[in-house]
């Protein structure tokens, strides 16, 4: 079985330009979601999709970022315009809920470096 | 609401050693717990879970956690570490009924020959 896919795995831009980054979950897997993990941090969450839908962007700095699902499956994530604090490795990830309970499977990330 | 609190940011250990990292949580409601590690560059790879059942739960690479209920702990247990251990070991809950993964900070793993 496949697993989470991101791309690209890492990009350099300059401050104040956008960027865009790409997830595509394990197929079937309904729920994908996007985290942002500072070095020296643990993930959080900014934004949780179910199927085409927005169950939670509460953490999304929605004056920057903005996140779709068009056709619930794949997703992209865009940063714009890029602030230097926004350098952090980019997390999707996707879960299917089963009779015994949740779990989500990551992606091996972007790692957003911004000058 | 849940949060997780890793006790140690970094654990420096001898290959062939024991090792503990430890993990509290606080939850207002019943919890699943899990363990996800991050090798260098890369995303994170779930070891164990617990949902219910047994309260001891095993996962890959020969790593085990004990569920305590009344210390709100779910400690991770290797009885003899590889270098290859070597990396982020990241603690985490999930409420029930909700999707949602609170993350600790993290706890460095430093395997030394």
């Amino acid at each position: 079985e496949a697993g989470v896919a991101q791309s690209p795995r890492y990009k350099i831009i300059e401050k104040r330009q956008s960027v865009a980054f790409w997830c595509n979950p394990i197929s079937g897997h309904a729920t994908l979601y996007w985290y942002q993990q500072i070095l020296g941090q643990g993930p959080k969450l900014l934004i949780q999709f179910q199927n085409n839908g927005v169950v939670d962007d509460s953490q999304l700095p929605k004056d920057r970022f903005s996140a779709e699902r068009l056709k619930g499956v794949d997703s992209t994530l865009k940063i714009q315009p890029a602030k230097l604090e926004d350098s952090a490795v980019y997390l999707c990830a996707s879960s299917l809920r089963t009779s015994g309970g949740v779990t989500q499977y990551f992606g091996p990330g972007t790692r957003l470096t911004v000058l | 609401a849940q949060s997780v609190t890793q006790l140690d940011s970094q654990v420096p250990v001898f290959e062939e050693a024991p090792v503990e990292l430890r993990c509290n949580y606080s939850s207002s409601v019943s919890v699943y717990l899990f363990w996800y590690v991050q090798y260098p560059n890369q995303g994170l790879q779930l070891l164990l879970k617990y949902l219910s059942g047994s309260t001891l739960v095993k996962g890959i690479n020969g790593f085990e956690a004990e569920f305590n209920k009344s210390q709100t702990s779910f400690h991770l247990r290797k009885p003899s570490v590889h270098i290859s251990d070597t990396a982020e070991y990241f603690c985490a809950v999930m409420g029930y009924n909700t999707d949602k993964l609170i993350f600790g900070t993290g706890t460095r793993l430093q395997v030394f020959p």
